[in-house]
């Protein structure tokens, strides 16, 4: 069965440092998003991405946040200088069809910011 | 701002008997609602959905009741099985609305299914 796969599942880095997280979404699907749960938090949109672009954006992406899809396969989340905050678990997703179809999520990449 | 709620945090229920899942939202434009299962150390998978022209949506042993009057929804599994227990989210779109194309989630409920 096609799966999102998320790479690293576990990143330990400074505070201040840029991190990448790395996503290969199901093939043929054309939506694209990330998504974080802080411990003990609900998980909560931050982007998404359709047609090489970002269709919308939370609060949360600030200018620190970036996402690209340099190759058609791959789909980052780069995160330019992380804080304390930003430690959490990232899962990317995708779907064929906008969030009206099943939405595949990753196993996800736990993030920790020292 | 919680605008999708799930006051339960936790649900203990007896193999066999059924679990009843409960959420609530605030936002009148949310036109699209779903169900999503989460175990430990993976991302959420997708259960159920239903749209808001519907009241009731049954996929096998699971079944999403929506209330839109009351802006509540509720999942039923009957027959729970061990295998059930997981952290359940409710997450609401306002997809159809045009305005949006995220998941708002609620913070989950963790059920037990008791053997």
């Amino acid at each position: 069965e096609p799966e999102v796969t998320q790479t690293p599942s576990h990143q330990v880095t400074q505070m201040g440092q840029e991190v990448i997280l790395r996503c290969v979404p199901i093939s043929n699907h054309l939506y694209f998003y990330w998504y974080r749960q802080i411990l003990g938090q609900k998980v909560e949109f931050l982007v998404s991405f359709y047609n090489n672009e970002i269709s919308e954006k939370s609060e949360i992406f600030d200018d620190q946040f970036s996402v690209e899809r340099p190759d058609g396969s791959n789909f980052t989340l780069k995160i330019r200088s992380t804080k304390l905050e930003d430690s959490a678990m990232y899962f990317c997703a995708s779907t064929l069809t906008g969030p009206t179809g099943e939405l595949f999520f990753g196993e996800g990449s736990r993030l920790t910011v020292l | 701002d919680q605008q999708v709620k799930q006051n339960s945090p936790s649900l203990s229920v007896q193999e066999g008997r059924i679990s009843i899942l409960n959420c609530d939202y605030t936002n009148s434009m949310f036109d699209y609602f779903l169900w999503y299962k989460k175990y430990p150390a993976e991302g959420p998978t997708f259960l159920i959905s239903i749209s808001s022209i519907k009241d009731k949506n049954e996929d096998g042993r699971f079944t999403v009741f929506l209330n839109k009057s009351a802006k509540h929804l509720s999942l039923h599994i009957v027959p729970s099985q061990p295998g059930d227990s997981a952290v359940y989210f409710c997450a609401a779109s306002a997809f159809y609305g045009g305005a949006t194309n995220k998941l708002i989630f609620g913070t989950g409920t963790l059920l037990a299914v008791q053997p």
